[in-house]
């Protein structure tokens, strides 16, 4: 059964730095994978998505990379902003028909 | 495109009553939809998985009879949260995936307070 987990569960940075925010998950046999962000009390706005057969997907002054051999994502935020500021969460799925696992998530302060 | 609409955005009933929720694909047709929960400061969990026309398929430790959901059409699937009690207050979301697309499209969810 597929495991996300995402580390840190918090992080605070100031403004205009570099930041990185890991995801692994256990099934290797992972579909695709997708980056959301989600502000309190909001839905989920669509980041990414990484098909298996990918390696890395951008937008904007965001980039994720996926490792299925590792069983890692990671999601790198460029010069940070304090409209940055939100949980990210990543999910794995096994197909497009499959539900997606969850990550517990990252909440990002990006102080100005 | 690929719009998922979810009503109502957030309902408060007092303890006892039943909550439907709806959640439609507004461009384009789900062969599939997900129902997830989201209790504070916790991650998305799934709570059942319906196919349009069949029964859905429940996650394990979700009651059937008390969360029902209806998948009639292939825009719209109803969760139906029967005897609300102020434990089942969380926000609901749902999910729907199309055939031989590689996401799935969410909705902006349902804050249901039980009183």
């Amino acid at each position: 059964k597929q495991e996300v987990t995402q580390i840190p569960a918090a992080l605070s940075v100031p403004e205009g730095e570099n930041l990185v925010l890991n995801c692994s998950f256990t099934d290797s046999a992972i579909y695709n994978l997708q980056w959301f962000r989600q502000d309190p009390g909001k839905g989920l706005t669509s980041l990414l998505l990484i098909q298996s057969s990918q390696r890395e997907q951008t937008s904007g002054r965001l980039n994720a990379s996926l490792d299925k051999s590792s069983g890692r994502s990671t999601l790198y935020i460029a010069a940070s902003q304090p409209g940055d500021s939100a949980t990210y969460l990543c999910a794995g799925g096994t197909s497009g028909n499959t539900p997606l696992v969850f990550g517990k998530g990252t909440r990002l302060s990006v102080i100005a | 495109g690929a719009v998922v609409s979810q009503h109502p955005s957030w309902v408060i009933c007092k303890s006892g009553t039943s909550v439907k929720i709806e959640c439609r694909s507004l461009d384009f047709q789900a062969t599939t939809m997900f129902w997830y929960r989201q209790f504070p400061k916790q991650s998305l969990m799934l709570m059942a998985t319906s196919n349009e026309g069949s029964k859905a398929t429940y996650e394990q430790g979700v009651e059937k009879d008390k969360f029902l959901i209806n998948h009639a059409s292939l825009t719209l699937s109803t969760l139906t949260v029967t005897s609300a009690h102020p434990e089942d207050s969380s926000f609901y979301i749902c999910s729907a995936s199309m055939v031989d697309r590689a996401s799935q499209f969410f909705g902006p969810g349902t804050r249901l307070t039980v009183l």
